[in-house]
């Protein structure tokens, strides 16, 4: 069966600093990767989604960035946290094609920007 | 452009009660239409589903149907319970292989 895992689960940054998300998922291949941001009371908006290794396409300009090395590995980047990126972030994945394009989503990770 | 409306809240009930979110829905052409919930820290899981207009999707009790006349995609449940306590997000899927459009999630908090 397919299994996504995000990480770190929670952590605590200074503006200004760099940041680095990983997600991978096991089980499947060439899947749909995506990244969704949670900010309170804004519901789930979309970052980032990629259909492939180094396809990413970008839904809002920000100083976030995304990468995919690997067909199973998606990374949200910042060179310089704002405290504007402070928020729950989800990575999730949908196969390519089918399924209804149902998404399926990591536990999520904690950022807050001090 | 494609979009979700969903009711605010938070909704309040008491155990038992009978629940409905409304969700309403803007696209083009036939999207597929899902429920996620979020429990308390937690991310998002998928509830149900429906891909084509009066499919019924269904799961631990929730259900919701495809209404493309009405544009509608409203979330039910017979008998709440506090475990049902959650954020309930409504989505559409334009397309194949794009992204999902969310709604903003309703809070339903159940008492007993």
């Amino acid at each position: 069966s397919q299994t996504i895992h995000q990480w770190p689960a929670t952590l605590v940054q200074p503006v200004g600093s760099p940041l680095s998300l990983e997600c991978t998922v096991e089980g499947t291949s060439n899947p749909n990767l995506y990244w969704y941001r949670q900010a309170a009371g804004r519901g789930l908006q979309l970052l980032f989604y990629s259909v492939g290794i180094g396809q990413i396409s970008s839904e809002v300009p920000q100083n976030l960035s995304a990468s995919r090395p690997q067909d199973r590995q998606f990374i949200l980047s910042s060179k310089k946290l704002l405290l504007s990126d402070s928020g729950f972030y989800l990575c999730a994945w949908s196969a390519d094609r089918g399924s209804g394009n149902t998404i399926y989503f990591g536990e999520g990770s904690w950022l807050t920007v001090v | 452009g494609d979009s979700v409306t969903q009711m605010e809240g938070p909704v309040t009930l008491s155990e038992e009660a009978f629940l409905t979110i409304n969700c309403t829905y803007t696209a083009t052409g036939y999207p597929s239409l899902f429920w996620y919930v979020q429990y308390p820290g937690e991310g998002l899981q998928l509830l149900l589903k429906a891909t084509k207009a009066d499919d019924k999707g269904s799961n631990k009790g929730f259900e919701a149907t495809y209404r493309k006349e009405t544009t509608s995609f409203h979330l039910e449940k017979g008998s709440v319970q506090v475990s049902d306590s959650a954020v309930y997000f409504c989505a559409l899927s334009p397309r194949a292989g794009t992204a999902l459009i969310f709604g903003k999630g309703t809070t339903l908090s159940v008492s007993s």
